[in-house]
């Protein structure tokens, strides 16, 4: 089973949006409503800020959110800040030989 | 406050085994599912493997790349989880974590421990 495709980098200003794009198959993104996401800050443990692919944890900012077009998840970040930088792994229930299924991860650069 | 505190890890030769124990407070284990995830050195997350709870049989499921060498098993009466490896490989040097699933999401997450497998 192979990651999920996530950009290696994403970067932008304070107060911009951006989006992180999480493609996968038919067999995981695609085939269910499993989607989560999840920010890594260096030396730390991830955290969850997405699952079922539109719904924040509580305590997690409303600049984040969640969407699903076909085999593609996206994370949009609003409103960036400089505590937004960090990396960020997709992370999808498979039909495969694996249960789950990581994304490579994301690196977000706030400029 | 939940905490999940991974121990065992350490340096290990290839072809050698290691048990990792998670040790959970602030929350019943026996409550959810359990699983591990690793990371490599400088590289992102990768699912070990689950284990289910007691209404669903304590059924286990593995990734392909260490189905065989490795065994989940918990201890509810201790709020605990392990994680058995054998055969352990270069590419299984890593840091493992101990989670929690429920409902096809990773809430909790432990600190990790480190396993090393070299010469």
């Amino acid at each position: 089973q192979s990651a999920l495709t996530q950009p290696a980098s994403v970067s932008g200003s304070p107060g911009q949006s951006i989006t992180i794009s999480c493609t996968g198959t038919s067999g995981d993104i695609g085939g269910y409503k499993y989607v989560s996401w999840y920010q890594q800050h260096p030396g730390k443990a991830p955290k969850l800020m997405i699952y079922d692919v539109t719904n924040r944890p509580s305590g997690v900012s409303n600049r984040f959110s969640g969407s699903k077009s076909g085999n593609t998840a996206s994370l949009t970040i609003s409103g960036l800040q400089a505590e937004d930088e960090a990396d960020y792994y997709c992370n999808s229930y498979s039909s495969s030989t694996t249960l789950y299924v990581f994304g490579t991860g994301t690196k977000v650069t706030v400029l | 406050e939940v905490q999940l505190v991974e121990s065992g890890g350490g340096l290990v030769q290839p072809g050698g085994s290691l048990r990792l124990s998670c040790a959970a407070s602030g929350l019943r284990i026996s409550d959810y599912y359990m699983a591990w995830v690793r990371q490599a050195p400088g590289k992102g997350l990768e699912w070990v493997g689950r284990i289910t709870h007691i209404g669903d049989g304590y059924a286990t499921e593995y990734a392909a790349s260490v189905r065989g060498r490795v065994t989940i098993s918990r201890d509810d009466s201790k709020n605990s989880l392990y994680l058995q490896m054998t055969s352990l490989k270069a590419d299984d040097t890593a840091l493992y974590y101990c989670i929690t699933e429920f409902w096809y999401r990773f809430e909790y997450w432990g600190q990790g421990t480190v396993i090393t497998v070299s010469s």
